[in-house]
């Protein structure tokens, strides 16, 4: 398996544009998640799926943020309108958990967002 | 979420032994103790994790104190693609509980040639 694939690697934008940040998780895991890393806030949790469903999103910061996650392999994060402030690198991980136990995440290489 | 503390930022030399902190007071009975990494400009990686015992994989050893109240996260003998953020992560073991993996700040371990 290639691992966690996420497009683009690089965005540039200009302010109030949409931007849609893609994630491919690795075959067969069923937990997918997305952070969003800053020098001033670390990393932190936007939000997590399993088998598909959005389990939590309280760290999405505002509506401005969506994410999907339409079939196994493929999930979304949407910035609409866009802002300055959303600049940062953002990070998809995945792992799966077969019967009790929990495994390690997968991380993607990140996709740096500037918004300018 | 149970909390983690760890030192800011940690230096050791190339080929020593590193020995990396992690305290967690308030560790529940069926949190595992995860370690990540962080290298420059890459995703987290997964280093370890433990629940109760001492553990060995081939990139670090993790030493769990007899109350899990501290762990000790242990490179052996440390080269300069060592240099990353490590972050010590307590995880519920069970499935199906609030799965979230939660990042506090880490320590930023600086090797020396």
């Amino acid at each position: 398996d290639a691992g966690v694939i996420q497009s683009p690697r690089h965005e540039v934008t200009e302010m109030g544009q949409e931007v849609t940040l893609r994630c491919k998780p690795i075959s067969g895991h069923d937990y997918l998640f997305w952070y969003r890393q800053t020098m001033m806030r670390g990393l932190e949790l936007l939000i997590y799926f399993n088998n598909n469903v959005p389990i939590d999103d309280s760290g999405m910061p505002e509506d401005r943020f969506s994410a999907k996650m339409p079939n196994a392999s493929f999930s979304t994060l949407k910035i609409q309108p866009s802002e300055p402030r959303d600049s940062a690198v953002y990070f998809c991980a995945s792992s799966f958990s077969p019967g009790d136990i929990n495994t390690e995440a997968f991380f993607g290489q990140g996709t740096r967002l500037t918004v300018v | 979420d149970a909390k983690t503390t760890q030192p800011n930022s940690m230096e050791s030399n190339e080929e020593e032994p590193v020995h990396l902190p992690c305290n967690h007071s308030t560790i529940s009975g069926t949190d595992y103790i995860h370690w990540y990494r962080q290298l420059p400009s890459q995703g987290p990686e997964y280093v370890i994790h433990g629940l109760t015992s001492n553990v060995n994989n081939r990139m670090a050893s993790l030493a769990i104190a007899e109350d899990r109240k501290s762990s000790t996260l242990i490179l052996h003998r440390a080269t300069l693609r060592d240099a990353a953020v490590y972050y010590c992560i307590l995880r519920d073991v069970r499935a199906n509980r609030d799965d979230k993996i939660i990042f506090g700040k880490g320590t930023r371990l600086h090797i020396l040639p």
